[in-house]
């Protein structure tokens, strides 16, 4: 079972609709999580990040974290052509590591 | 702000050749990362020092070598390129340990963008 997974996609969505992307990790001793986002060609950028339990909403954006169900999730409300991208999930292990999915791509029909 | 800073950001090796891929901080960061990013992978941490004078292995460190130069600066070198070591490489800093369990973000650098021959 790979440390941190995510469903690499695509996802497509009409632009003005939810998108919801969603992480999963293993270990119970996690305690940050963040999402990037990554241009094709680009470095990541943060979008979010969350430690406790619950929905953290920053604009569009709604980072969602379950700690007993090891599940964290994105959510990008209207949704736009410019949101296309590959979104990272990034998970702080017990350890210094932080590990990364290796992404779900998004893309946004106008 | 330059934040995170990368050089070469371009880099054609042969086979066998060594090089030294530079990343600066200006952030005050105290700790930094390496990793390489390849189609469908994601990010793999090669590499990692959370503060300076140490440094330990990621999960793909085989065939690389570090150094953590100061507080600002963390190298990453190929001793003797391999064509499976081409690859987009990352660097990253951020700031651990302030507030356990709530830890910051980190912050990349543009890549470097490595092909072996």
């Amino acid at each position: 079972q790979k440390e941190v997974e995510q469903n690499s996609g695509p996802l497509s969505v009409p632009e003005g609709a939810i998108a919801s992307l969603n992480c999963t990790y293993s270990d119970r001793g996690s305690q940050s999580f963040f999402w990037y986002r990554q241009y094709s060609g680009k470095s990541p950028e943060l979008i979010m990040f969350i430690y406790s339990n619950g929905d953290k909403e920053d604009g569009r954006f709604t980072a969602q974290l379950n700690k007993a169900s090891q599940y964290v999730s994105l959510l990008i409300r209207d949704s736009q052509p410019s949101d296309s991208a590959t979104y990272l999930c990034a998970v702080r292990t017990g350890g210094f590591k932080t590990i990364f999915g290796a992404g779900t791509r998004l893309f946004v029909k106008a | 702000n330059a934040g995170v800073t990368q050089t070469p950001k371009f880099q054609v090796l042969k086979t066998g050749q060594s090089m030294t891929l530079q990343c600066a901080q200006d952030m005050n960061h105290n700790s930094m990362y390496w990793y390489r990013q390849d189609p469908g992978m994601g990010l793999r941490l090669i590499y990692y020092s959370a503060s300076e004078g140490t440094t330990d292995k990621g999960e793909v460190p085989n065939g690389y070598n570090v150094s953590r130069l100061n507080k600002r600066e963390f190298s990453l070198r190929l001793e003797s390129a391999a064509p499976s070591q081409t690859s987009v490489y990352f660097c990253a800093s951020s700031l651990l340990g302030e507030i356990w369990g709530r830890d910051q973000p980190q912050h990349f650098g543009d890549g470097t963008r490595l092909s072996i021959l």
